[in-house]
């Protein structure tokens, strides 16, 4: 069954860089993009960023935009997130969501299988 | 970008009808998708492309989108349907926009 499962999360202080890894399971990793959404505590969802299945075509939020980096590596079916400069506003549970449509990019669509989110805590 | 607005709270009885509304600006020329959410767990999708149903997700939950509001409703609400619902839309193929998020309390 699809699996997916994020890690790297943890505390780090204000200004500081932390990369969060996904590890995919389950179907075919190099067919599918990959989202990443964030949840601060008590809040809503927010997207954050997403790679194609190439991994030519990244978008991000404009609140992470040229401050985090997503990236994948087939070899090890893992995404990655490198995320710097990080501020308080960052904290939140991160969590890995696949794209169902198969080698498209044209378009993005729902987010069909989550992981179970690993934590940043930014604090000083 | 664009917001998708949902209302807060709902409350329901069981084996009621609950009915979640999310709206925004020609909502109705976008795909939407619902999850939900139980208190510590991750999000799970429960319609996909406006009325669409994932395998494993009841009958009991359907969807609609028209005009500037799309509507997740619950049929037959259960106990076990005590969740965040949370709506989702692409603007444009670096937006994608959440509601947020409607709290259904079975009661």
């Amino acid at each position: 069954q699809v699996q997916l499962v994020e890690s790297g999360g943890g505390v780090v202080q204000p200004g500081r860089s932390l990369r969060l890894s996904c590890v995919a399971s389950g179907f075919t990793f190099r067919n599918h993009g990959f989202h990443w959404v964030r949840q601060a505590p008590g809040k809503g969802l927010e997207w954050v960023a997403v790679i194609s299945f190439d991994g030519i075509d990244k978008y991000y939020a404009d609140s992470v935009k040229d401050r985090f980096t997503v990236s994948r590596d087939s070899s090890r079916n893992t995404v990655y997130l490198q995320m710097e400069s990080l501020s308080v506003h960052d904290t939140a549970i991160y969590y890995c969501a696949r794209d169902p449509r198969i080698m498209y990019k044209s378009s993005w669509s729902h987010f069909d299988s989550w992981g179970p989110g690993t934590l940043v805590n930014v604090s000083s | 970008s664009s917001e998708l607005t949902q209302p807060p709270s709902l409350s329901v009885s069981p084996g009621q009808t609950a009915s979640i509304p999310c709206s925004g600006d020609q909502l109705g020329d976008k795909y939407v998708s619902w999850y939900q959410q139980k208190t510590g767990q991750s999000p799970v999708l429960v319609i996909y492309q406006d009325t669409k149903r994932p395998s494993g997700i009841p009958e009991r939950f359907s969807g609609s989108n028209s005009g500037n509001t799309a509507t997740l409703t619950i049929s037959g609400t259960q106990s076990l349907d005590e969740a965040d619902y949370f709506c989702q839309a692409w603007d444009s193929i670096s937006s994608c926009v959440f509601g947020s998020g409607t709290k259904v309390t079975v009661l």
